[in-house]
């Protein structure tokens, strides 16, 4: 089991410019969260995605959307980067049925410049 | 929004037990959690706790809950260098709410 998957790991963009993340979830889950880590915070809940369709979300701007497919991966976008959009990028898996302990992947790193 | 809260820096000696507490807010979680981040990397859960319950114990982790003052510990017995990391106290369903981490130092 390859567990939550991200790609890419780090990336640099220019401010102003989009960028889109992505993550695979653990095998057999269906709900996937997005989260951010600025330098030296604890992750901040972005979204969560389950069934195709955003169920909830954090307080971030519109700039930040995302999309999860059939097959449960999921998509973050982020518009007009800004400096402050610099941060670790963290999706986590779970299961909805039940109680399942939600998985981090090992983030993307992104830094704009 | 929840809140939890953390202390930021923690040393201990090799071999020695370390203590790291969390407060929050929400009392509505069902389950409360404990994960490690190692530098670069990304959130490693180490335990969790149903919120019914007072005491876990799993190994050298040992986790402490009291409902009445919102308070949440993580007990690592022995610890070794090996245990240097920042500790995140979580709660939380469908969203986790994270404090801003605890850095366990561990001198030889």
């Amino acid at each position: 089991d390859a567990g939550v998957t991200q790609s890419p790991t780090h990336l640099i963009k220019t401010r102003g410019q989009q960028v889109t993340l992505r993550c695979s979830p653990k095998s057999g889950h269906d709900t996937v969260s997005w989260y951010q880590q600025a330098l030296g915070q604890g992750p901040q809940f972005i979204f969560q995605y389950y069934e195709e369709e955003e169920r909830q979300r954090g307080n971030f701007p519109d700039r930040f959307s995302g999309h999860q497919f059939p097959n449960y991966s999921s998509e973050l976008n982020v518009n007009a980067l800004l400096l402050g959009d610099s941060a670790l990028y963290l999706c986590a898996s779970s299961l909805e049925q039940g109680h399942t302990e939600a998985f981090f992947g090992q983030g993307t790193r992104l830094t704009v410049v | 929004g929840e809140d939890v809260e953390q202390s930021l820096f923690l040393s201990v000696r090799e071999g020695d037990s370390s203590v790291i507490n969390c407060t929050y807010t929400d009392s509505s979680s069902t389950y409360l959690y404990w994960y490690k981040q190692e530098p670069g990397a990304g959130l490693q859960l180490l335990t969790y706790i149903f919120s019914n319950m007072d005491m876990k114990q799993d190994q050298r982790l040992t986790v402490l809950l009291n409902k009445k003052d919102k308070h949440l510990s993580l007990r690592i017995a022995d610890t070794q260098t090996g245990d240097s990391a920042i500790y995140f106290c979580a709660t939380g369903a469908n969203n986790l709410f994270f404090g801003t981490g605890t850095r366990l130092t561990v001198i030889p």
